[in-house]
């Protein structure tokens, strides 16, 4: 089955700096690689994401990057405000279940 | 449209009883996740329903037993609970194994 890995576990920044988060998978044959926020006791709920036969995907102060040779993909943040921080996780489609396989999550704490 | 519904929120339970999780969805879903969230280990999917009359284990499916009750309708069962279930359940509901996934509000389950 899929594999994802995803660092940091942990990120903290100042207000108004850029954050990125890391994600590798391991099936070539993935093909769909969404993001998740999570604020604390909430439900996960996605904020962007992306397909292999797209390289970049924005949408305002987010956006996402694939790198289909290199099996990795990240999540950037510009303009970072004290309500993005949340836990993100990062997914990959598993071709063999028909389901997402979740990486471990980041923690975001941006600083006022 | 209510989304994804789960019962109860909260649950206590000794070591050795059972209890059925239920969750609902009304956006016409074909299938169905369960998952649960442990402290720095993302989500890990439990069984998924990839559609009405199917059910397939995913990465910790040991301990639980699922039913697809109807298309709206997918419950997790707990036959004899032990403390290492002890953790956050989520259900989850897509049109398919890579589009997005709507969640549910969760259950906190303690196990003693």
């Amino acid at each position: 089955g899929e594999n994802v890995e995803q660092h940091p576990s942990t990120l903290s920044v100042q207000e108004g700096d850029s954050a990125v988060i890391k994600c590798t998978y391991s099936d070539s044959a993935s093909n769909y690689f969404p993001w998740y926020k999570q604020e604390l006791g909430k439900r996960p709920q996605l904020i962007i994401d992306i397909r292999s036969n797209v390289g970049e995907k924005k949408d305002q102060r987010i956006a996402v990057t694939l790198n289909k040779t290199a099996k990795h993909f990240s999540l950037h943040i510009t303009e970072t405000q004290p309500e993005d921080s949340a836990v993100y996780f990062c997914a990959a489609s598993d071709t063999g279940r028909r389901a997402l396989t979740f990486g471990s999550g980041t923690r975001l704490q941006v600083q006022p | 449209n209510a989304g994804v519904t789960q019962t109860p929120k909260f649950q206590v339970l000794k070591t050795g009883q059972s209890m059925t999780l239920q969750c609902a969805q009304d956006m016409n879903h074909n299938s169905m996740y369960w998952y649960r969230q442990d402290p720095g280990m993302g989500l890990r999917l439990i069984y998924y329903s990839a559609s009405e009359g199917t059910t397939d284990k995913g990465e910790v499916p040991n301990g639980y037993n699922v039913s697809r009750l109807n298309k709206r309708e997918f419950s997790l069962r707990l036959e004899s609970a032990a403390p290492s279930q002890t953790s956050v359940y989520f259900c989850a509901s897509s049109l398919g194994g890579n589009r997005e996934q709507y969640f549910g509000p969760g259950t906190r389950l303690t196990v003693t």
